[in-house]
């Protein structure tokens, strides 16, 4: 089965700053979906950011891009000019058949 | 264009009574699953669907039952409650069943507490 690791529980950054989130997963399949979703103190999911594994590029989505290292089974997340409205639950989570969660990463934007 | 809907938002059991918890959807998904948020573990996946008539089980499908029986509804049945049910649980859906980069559509959530 595979498996989801975030090591990083909780993190802060300054408003403006740069962060990167950590993710590794575990797969034996060659093809297979990453995503980030974020849950901020609403409860509510909301995707962030998806990579599919036989593409090499990584995916950016404005502030938000990914380092997709399919060798070393890493995807971290990279949070650029970061805003007090990204302060929320970060998840990476792993799709082959049915979708697979992290811990999570809870971060701070501090003003 | 409701999306994924929930009810309850909030349940207080006791321990050993039943309920079920509604899902719907109305983006015609056929793809539909549970999962429970804990602290420190994410979100497991219970149960899950790949259209109506068919059900799998998930990480921690145990105290839990479901049903598939129309494209829309994905009800999730506790049969007796524990305090170890206590959590909050989240209902989504998405278009493709199976190895599928298609955006996975959550529910706002019901928080569950069983005393």
């Amino acid at each position: 089965a595979q498996t989801v690791t975030q090591s990083q529980p909780e993190m802060s950054v300054q408003e403006a700053e740069t962060v990167t989130l950590s993710c590794t997963y575990d797969t034996s399949e060659s093809n297979y979906y990453l995503f980030w979703y974020k849950q901020p103190p609403s409860r509510q999911m909301i995707l962030v950011i998806r990579q599919e594994a036989y593409k090499q590029q990584n995916a950016t989505e404005n502030r938000f891009s990914v380092n997709f290292q399919k060798a070393a089974k890493s995807f971290s997340l990279k949070i650029s000019d970061s805003q007090l409205g990204d302060t929320a639950m970060y998840f990476c989570a792993f799709n082959e058949n049915d979708m697979r969660f992290g811990a999570g990463t809870r971060l701070t934007v501090k003003p | 264009n409701a999306g994924v809907t929930q009810t309850p938002k909030f349940q207080v059991l006791k321990t050993g009574q039943s309920m079920t918890l509604q899902c719907a959807q109305d983006m015609n998904h056929e793809y539909m699953s549970w999962y429970r948020q804990d602290p420190g573990m994410g979100l497991r996946l219970i149960h899950y669907s790949v259209g109506a008539g068919i059900t799998d089980q998930g990480e921690v499908p145990n105290g839990y039952n479901v049903s598939r029986s129309t494209t829309e509804d994905f009800p999730l049945r506790l049969l007796s409650a524990a305090p170890s049910q206590t959590s909050v649980y989240f209902c989504a859906s998405r278009y493709g069943t199976s190895g599928t980069g298609d955006t996975q559509y959550f529910g706002p959530g019901t928080r569950l507490t069983v005393l």
